[in-house]
């Protein structure tokens, strides 16, 4: 079974540019959720989708956004991008939140660096 | 409320000793504790998760301590060994989410 797919491992961009990073959860996953780490403030929730519906938002501004398409995978954007957005941008993908006991799996990210 | 506390931030334990991260939380509606290791350039792992409703999980050399009144949850990792070297986090959240409140991770590093 292949696990989650994050696309591209590896991005740099400059202030003000917009960013599009891309993940497909594992085959029949129906949840996302996107995190960013970074050193100084760890692992950080952006985002969390299930059957295209935001189900819950991580305290980040407007800039980033995010969806989800019928076939689970998910897109986040951040547009006008700052210096302090390079991190390490996690996917992570889930069964479904309705059942108890299932685990999140990450992939293993995509390291934005904004120049 | 929203935190999660995680200590020590940095851990060194010799090859076959017992590695132990403990981790402490306020918000008394988490109900899920996941724990997870990273290696250097990849995506956390899960390791081990536990429930409120027992006090101990074991998997291998992975064990999960749990005090629901103390609210607090610790891994012991069991005759360490050096590639176990990688930095761990402990993570919480409510049953129907997958928001995930996660400890600032604590670096682990078992010598030869």
């Amino acid at each position: 079974k292949a696990g989650v797919t994050q696309t591209p491992r590896y991005l740099i961009k400059t202030r003000g540019q917009q960013v599009t990073l891309s993940c497909s959860p594992i085959s029949g996953h129906r949840s996302v959720s996107w995190y960013q780490q970074t050193p100084g403030q760890g692992l950080q929730f952006l985002f969390e989708y299930f059957s295209e519906t935001q189900r819950n938002k991580g305290n980040f501004p407007g800039r980033f956004s995010g969806r989800q398409f019928s076939n689970s995978r998910s897109e986040m954007n951040v547009s006008t991008l700052e210096l302090g957005d390079s991190a390490l941008y996690l996917c992570a993908s889930s069964l479904d939140p309705g059942y108890v006991g299932t685990e999140a799996f990450f992939g293993q990210g995509t390291r934005l660096t904004v120049v | 409320q929203q935190q999660v506390k995680q200590s020590p931030q940095s851990l060194i334990v010799q090859k076959g000793g017992i590695s132990i991260i403990n981790c402490a939380y306020e918000n008394t509606a988490f109900d899920y504790f996941p724990w997870y290791q990273q290696f250097p350039g990849k995506g956390p792992a899960l390791l081990i998760a536990i429930r409120p409703d027992v006090s101990e999980k074991k998997e291998g050399r992975f064990t999960i301590s749990f005090n629901k009144s103390a609210k607090q949850f610790s891994l012991h990792i069991m005759d360490s060994q050096p590639g176990d070297s990688a930095t761990y986090f402990c993570a919480a959240s409510t049953s129907g989410t997958y928001k995930y409140i996660f400890g600032t991770g604590t670096r682990l590093k078992v010598l030869a």
